[in-house]
């Protein structure tokens, strides 16, 4: 079965700092990894999303992810936080080889930015 | 492009009691998911649609829950009766045929059960 781990509930960091959000997965192909943002009372947005080629992946907001196959881990990063990034963060992960694309998801790390 | 559509936003109701919610996806969105969140939770896979087939319903307690998706656009998804810990929001997406397509997710329905 597929699973994915944030081991963290929260972060907090401060306005203009780098940030780090942790992911860990489990599948038993090839995975397929996303990251969605939830603001109150809102769905969730898509943000960033690794199929295939550069480890390195870009998204909206100034946001990127390293996959890191190895590791299994596919953690969000930012070089300078935003008080506007307070948000619930959360890993998806498909595989590409079975399960029919099923996303299954973390629980979700909150983000707060202080000024 | 229009987002997902979802209503009611918000629903109580008791116990033993019955509820729907309504979901009309992005045009052209051949994937259609329902997914429960429980409060300081993950979205839960209960079914995925494509088009107006079902692909994955491992995880719907069937014995109460159901949902259609008419003419492969608007889905339904129904609860009867309802049970306290089905107290959760209850969330839409759709997404493009294809397995690197993200999903997108409407407003949700947030359901207390008394």
């Amino acid at each position: 079965a597929q699973s994915v781990a944030q081991p963290e509930d929260q972060v907090n960091v401060a306005e203009g700092n780098p940030l780090t959000v942790k992911c860990t997965y489990s599948v038993s192909g090839n995975p397929y990894l996303f990251w969605y943002v939830q603001y109150p009372n809102r769905g969730l947005q898509f943000l960033l999303k690794y199929i295939t080629g550069d480890n390195l992946v870009k998204g909206s907001y100034g946001f990127e992810a390293e996959f890191n196959k190895s590791q299994t881990s596919f953690h969000l990063k930012k070089p300078s936080a935003l008080v506007s990034d307070s948000a619930l963060y959360f890993c998806a992960v498909r595989d590409m080889d079975t399960n029919a694309g099923k996303s299954t998801f973390g629980d979700g790390t909150t983000l707060t930015v202080k000024p | 492009e229009a987002g997902v559509a979802q209503s009611p936003r918000y629903k109580i109701i008791e116990k033993r009691q019955s509820v729907a919610f309504w979901c009309n996806p992005i045009s052209g969105h051949a994937t259609l998911y329902w997914y429960q969140q429980i409060l300081g939770q993950g979205p839960k896979l209960l079914i995925q649609f494509q088009n107006n087939g079902v692909v994955d319903d491992s995880q719907l307690p069937k014995d109460r829950f159901s949902a259609e998706r008419l003419k492969g656009v608007d889905s339904t998804l129904k609860i009867q009766p309802a049970k306290l810990e089905d107290s959760a929001v209850y969330l839409c997406a759709s997404s493009l045929a294809g397995y690197n397509s993200p999903l997108h997710f409407g407003n949700g329905t947030r359901l207390t059960v008394t």
